[in-house]
């Protein structure tokens, strides 16, 4: 199957400052990214769909201004979280669509504002 | 927009035995998936299944579109098997169109 990576796995920043997270395919091109959020015992929350030479589409309720995202190349979406407060920690995860049209998931990023 | 609903929500079962996850879904879809999300977070790829059967090992799914639901099965449990099991789909034709999760079964297998 295809392969998506993430970068970092886990990361820990003080209150105020910005983390970026990258997401890479490994073995297929990507269009479209996509950026969720998860909270301990809950499902994935789709926060932003990342689209290569464009603007990212994001979903109702998620501020753009703080999570801002970059689909720079056809194999790579990153994700910063500016001036990050402790509420924003949280498990981020990102996938992208295959050829086949099955999603595949990196292996997320675990974010922990202090 | 579609509501996915997933049951049992919780599930704790010894080594050994067989269990049923199910999925709901309000409207037609034109992808659906299944994943493991083990300890570690990862999202494992268990089944794309927009219709009809499909078996791996032990895992088995069933899709039967037109009246709007799927199921998991999972045979000879084993304490790996532990994790949330996740329902996926994706109502638009197009593979970038976004996919809606339900919100799992915490399966916990006991040695």
């Amino acid at each position: 199957g295809a392969v998506v990576s993430q970068h970092p796995s886990w990361v820990i920043c003080k209150s105020g400052t910005s983390v970026k997270i990258e997401c890479r395919s490994l073995d297929f091109q990507a269009t479209t990214m996509f950026w969720y959020r998860q909270f301990p015992k809950q499902s994935l929350m789709l926060m932003a769909t990342s689209n290569e030479g464009s603007k990212a589409t994001y979903e109702q309720g998620v501020e753009k201004d703080k999570f801002l995202i970059n689909h720079a190349s056809l194999t790579l979406s990153t994700l910063t979280v500016t001036s990050a407060h402790p509420e924003d920690s949280s498990f981020y995860i990102c996938s992208a669509p295959s050829r086949a049209y099955e999603q595949y998931f990196g292996p997320g990023t675990r974010l922990t504002v202090t | 927009g579609i509501q996915v609903e997933q049951s049992p929500p919780d599930l704790i079962l010894q080594e050994g035995a067989n269990s049923t996850l199910r999925c709901n879904f309000s409207d037609s879809v034109n992808n659906l998936q299944w994943f493991h999300q083990n300890p570690w977070g990862q999202l494992i790829n268990l089944f794309y299944i927009p219709s009809g059967t499909k078996q791996n090992g032990r895992l088995s799914a069933t899709t039967v579109a037109t009246e709007r639901y799927s199921l998991l099965y999972i045979s000879s449990s084993q304490t790996t098997d532990s994790g949330v099991y996740f329902c996926a789909v994706r109502q638009g034709l197009n593979r970038d169109d976004k996919i809606i999760f339900g919100k799992g079964t915490r399966l916990h297998i006991l040695p």
